[in-house]
């Protein structure tokens, strides 16, 4: 069965640093998505990406994120400088039904 | 605006016993509806999901009716295992494309042998 991969599983970073989440949607999938869940908390909706460019991302998604397609298979979330509050998991996610990868744990310290 | 709000846990049952999880929605439009699950240390997995009013979604045991006039989702099964321990996601997708999902904050689930 297709599944979503990402890598890496924990990713543990000082403040200030930038980092790069990354992700393998499914191959046929047109719709890509990046949600976080802080820890005990909800999962909240970041970014929506289609046609190689974002069709929607919510307040969460300021100027220290952005996301990209580079070679037409991995689809990548970058926080240019991490702050303590984005300690979570993120879920890639593509569609159809909305198919969740296993996430990527990123600690800052 | 749009929002999910399920029943908080954890909740904890001996095997084979009856599960409801509460959820209730708020949207503007007819969303989708959605149960997702989380076992530990992996990502959320779709369970099941509704599309329209009166729609039952199944999945595992596990049921949920689409109650347009009460705005509910409640996530039953008739007999837990060791095995459905988890955390429990309500959510719904108002977009026609379900581009956009809004999540409950989850319920964990803990079944004792």
């Amino acid at each position: 069965e297709p599944e979503v991969t990402q890598t890496p599983s924990h990713q543990v970073t000082q403040m200030g640093q930038e980092v790069i989440l990354r992700c393998v949607p499914i191959s046929n999938h047109l719709y890509f998505y990046w949600y976080r869940q802080i820890l005990g908390q909800k999962v909240e909706f970041l970014v929506s990406f289609y046609n190689n460019e974002i069709s929607e991302k919510s307040e969460i998604f300021d100027d220290q994120f952005s996301v990209e397609r580079p070679d037409g298979s991995n689809f990548t979330l970058k926080i240019r400088s991490t702050k303590l509050e984005d300690s979570a998991m993120y879920f890639c996610a593509s569609r159809i039904g909305l198919i969740f990868g296993p996430g990527t744990r990123l600690t800052v310290l | 605006g749009d929002s999910v709000t399920q029943m908080e846990g954890p909740v904890t049952l001996s095997e084979e016993a009856c599960l409801t999880i509460n959820c209730t929605y708020t949207a503007t439009g007819y969303p989708s509806l959605f149960w997702y699950v989380q076992y530990p240390g992996e990502g959320l997995q779709l369970l099941l999901k509704a599309t329209k009013a009166d729609d039952k979604g199944s999945n595992k045991g596990f049921e949920a009716t689409y109650r347009k006039e009460t705005t509910s989702f409640h996530l039953e099964k008739g007999s837990v295992q060791v095995s459905d321990s988890a955390v429990y996601f309500c959510a719904l997708s108002d977009d026609d494309n379900f581009n956009k999902f809004y999540f409950g904050s989850g319920t964990k689930l803990n079944v004792k042998p």
